[in-house]
């Protein structure tokens, strides 16, 4: 069980705006920055977003992250039929010295 | 170019060993932490510990403990994932992958090793 709370599923159809978020704890996302993953089906995680809001080169402006508190979003504007697929959030856990994933959206577009 | 490359897959029995390995490059290997992550059939992402080759620090998931090593060899830029013992609840692809700081995130990914446990 993710100590990270992300929503199952989300959709949106073709160039519309979609948000997925990722709830934890002072533990985590209280205190430390939030990264965010792509996973196409099939394939291996991809890093989309880092330190709550980076992108790393090549990943479109379309796709942006926030942090307020210990919740964190991800926005996918635009939205692209490439687009669908698995979104986990990730942060550094104090507590656990570890990392923790949040359970993963699977993301449609309609 | 970053890469890390993943061994192939693996088909085992109940209580045999198994090493996997993640061989990297086009960085310096000692100066990042690896990851290891575990990916179920049809769930999410778990993290089950990683290392740093510079020391072999190493750091575990309690829920991995005890249950898998993690090693190096530096002189061949490889970091490898052991068990002595595999269970079918083993079966799952295991992605390596670099870490920026220990408290950071991960760059870079292997495409994964493909484990299948099975009498």
């Amino acid at each position: 069980q993710s100590v990270l709370t992300q929503s199952p599923s989300a959709s949106g159809a073709p160039g519309q705006r979609v948000t997925i978020s990722c709830s934890g704890s002072t533990s985590n996302i209280g205190s430390n920055s939030v990264n965010w993953y792509q996973q196409l089906s099939g394939a291996a995680p991809k890093l989309l977003i880092y330190r709550n809001n980076q992108r790393p080169s090549g990943v479109p402006d379309r796709f942006s992250g926030s942090k307020s508190g210990t919740s964190a979003s991800l926005a996918i504007s635009g939205l692209q039929s490439e687009d669908e697929a698995d979104y986990y959030c990730a942060a550094w856990d104090d507590s656990l010295n570890g990392v923790l994933f949040g359970g993963g959206t699977k993301l449609t577009v309609l | 170019e970053v890469q890390l490359v993943q061994s192939g897959a693996e088909m085992k029995k109940p209580g045999e060993s198994l090493k996997i390995s993640c061989t990297t490059s086009g960085y310096r290997f000692n100066s990042n932490w690896i990851g290891w992550v575990r990916q179920m059939p049809g769930k999410g992402l778990e993290w089950m510990g990683m290392i740093f080759p510079g020391d072999s620090d190493t750091r575990y998931s309690p829920s991995f403990h005890g249950q898998v090593n993690m090693s190096v060899d530096s002189s061949i830029s490889t970091a490898y994932l052991h068990w002595t013992s595999l269970k079918a609840s083993d079966t799952a692809v295991y992605f390596c992958a670099r870490r920026v700081g220990e408290a950071g995130w991960f760059d870079h990914w292997g495409r994964g090793t493909l484990v299948t446990v099975s009498s």
